[in-house]
């Protein structure tokens, strides 16, 4: 089942600089995203999310970017921090109702001094 | 803040016997999840909860496993006969309600099945 792509299965970044997570999905029936970080020994932890209808939703350092037509999204982190350093997932949903997340598989992100 | 717990953390096991692993989700969220995720494999979605009864389930999710809410506070997943291939991560989430969709994760039990 490889309906959410994650390309990239690690990043690394400068401290201070833009960390830009990348995400394909290949159904076109998501109509919703939402962007997981992951420390280990930890449950994912809810970021950020954006609904088909939008293509940028913004809080703080975080802004997630959704092409559509590229089924394609994104996830920046500006200015990256050491404490941004886990495994980010991308997840998406189909039309309100249902219930399941299809997952990704993952971007390790380091950040380094 | 309001946060999903889960116990064990870890639960070690023989091949054919039962767990349960348990979850108490967030006070006042309606909807409530379970998820695996093998050793370097994705986010699985298992089975999710609502109103007392099982609102939908993956094809992972056979007659082996079944979900309880015993309570007003506890969400169970239990596992008849456990298999060399059910040692996951085992994540349960819970909801306030689908729209929106953001679900919160708890900390994870981790099941070996040796």
């Amino acid at each position: 089942d490889q309906q959410v792509k994650q390309n990239s299965p690690s990043l690394s970044v400068q401290e201070g600089r833009i960390s830009i997570l990348n995400c394909d999905y290949t159904n076109s029936m998501f109509d919703y995203f939402l962007w997981y970080k992951k420390y280990p020994a930890e449950g994912p932890t809810f970021l950020i999310s954006i609904s088909s209808i939008k293509d940028k939703n913004e809080d703080g350092r975080f802004t997630v970017f959704l092409n559509k037509s590229a089924k394609h999204l994104s996830l920046h982190i500006v200015p990256s921090q050491p404490g941004d350093s886990a495994v980010y997932f991308c997840a998406a949903i189909k039309p309100r109702g249902a219930q399941k997340l299809v997952f990704g598989q993952g971007t390790r992100l380091t950040i380094n001094p | 803040e309001p946060e999903v717990t889960q116990t064990p953390s870890h639960q070690v096991t023989q091949m054919g016997q039962e767990v349960i692993l348990r979850c108490v989700p967030i006070s006042n969220h309606l909807y409530f999840y379970w998820y695996r995720q093998i050793l370097g494999q994705k986010v699985e979605f298992l089975v999710s909860f609502y109103n007392n009864e099982i609102s939908e389930k993956s094809e992972i999710f056979d007659d082996q496993f079944s979900v309880e809410r015993p309570d007003g506070s506890n969400f169970t997943l239990k596992i008849r006969s456990t298999k060399l291939e059910d040692s996951a991560m085992y994540f349960c989430a819970s909801s306030p309600d689908p729209v929106g969709n953001e679900q919160f994760f708890g900390p994870g039990t981790r099941l070996t099945v040796l």
